[in-house]
């Protein structure tokens, strides 16, 4: 059973396109997250929800839009993708947001 | 923010111990100290976390220094699926649940 899934695993797509990311957990969590990993392998969070409220929203660009339909599901949508959008995506999951976190496979994002 | 320093790099031999130590100097009193792993091509997993006592669990342990300041990961027996970056991460207090990962160690294993 996978625990926290996303999909899809591979997104090419061009520039000024629009996409988006889905991810579900089936651990019965409250806390979902976004992070983005560049090509140099940094790690870095842009987004928490917690019972479906937004609790962390770093700097990130205005295009990087969450939406939380329910405590399950954490999604993320991109407008007018940029060059610099190419990174792998990962969301994760933890029961409360001081509990450990529990990691997707990844999103690998190329935008050509 | 709390400031971690790890090695780059370590290399271990399997079958063998790893001590992987981190520096957090600027850890505040009621930070945990937390450790994740990724491996090749897979999201970070969670490895272990402990506050001020040395903590075990099936995975590895943790022994934290009197003072706070420093901490050390142990890999009791490595093995080659063991390969893999670890971070250290003092965890903010309170419940944002923000985790800040720095560049880590990149830890080979031998066969």
């Amino acid at each position: 059973d996978t625990a926290v899934s996303q999909t899809p695993k591979y997104l090419v797509t061009q520039m000024g396109n629009d996409k988006s990311i889905k991810c579900e957990q089936n651990l019965g969590h409250d806390t979902m997250y976004w992070y983005k990993q560049d090509s140099k392998k940094f790690l870095k969070i842009m987004f928490s929800y917690n019972n479906k409220e937004l609790i962390i929203n770093e700097t990130v660009p205005n295009r990087f839009s969450p939406k939380s339909p329910d405590k399950a599901h954490l999604n993320l949508h991109i407008n007018s993708l940029e060059l610099g959008d190419s990174a792998v995506y990962f969301c994760a999951s933890s029961q409360m947001p001081s509990y450990e976190q529990y990691f997707g496979p990844g999103t690998r994002l190329t935008v050509t | 923010d709390a400031k971690t320093t790890q090695p780059n790099s370590m290399e271990s031999n399997e079958e063998e111990p790893v001590h992987l130590p981190c520096n957090h100097s600027t850890i505040s009193g009621t930070d945990y100290i937390h450790w994740y792993r990724q491996l090749p091509s897979q999201g970070p997993e969670y490895v272990i976390h402990g506050l001020t006592s040395n903590v075990n669990n099936r995975m590895a342990s943790l022994a934290i220094a009197e003072d706070r300041k420093s901490s050390t990961l142990i890999l009791h027996r490595a093995t080659l699926r063991d390969a893999a970056v670890y971070y250290c991460i003092p965890r903010i207090s309170g419940n944002t649940g923000k985790l800040i990962f720095g560049q880590g160690t990149t830890l080979q294993v031998k066969p």
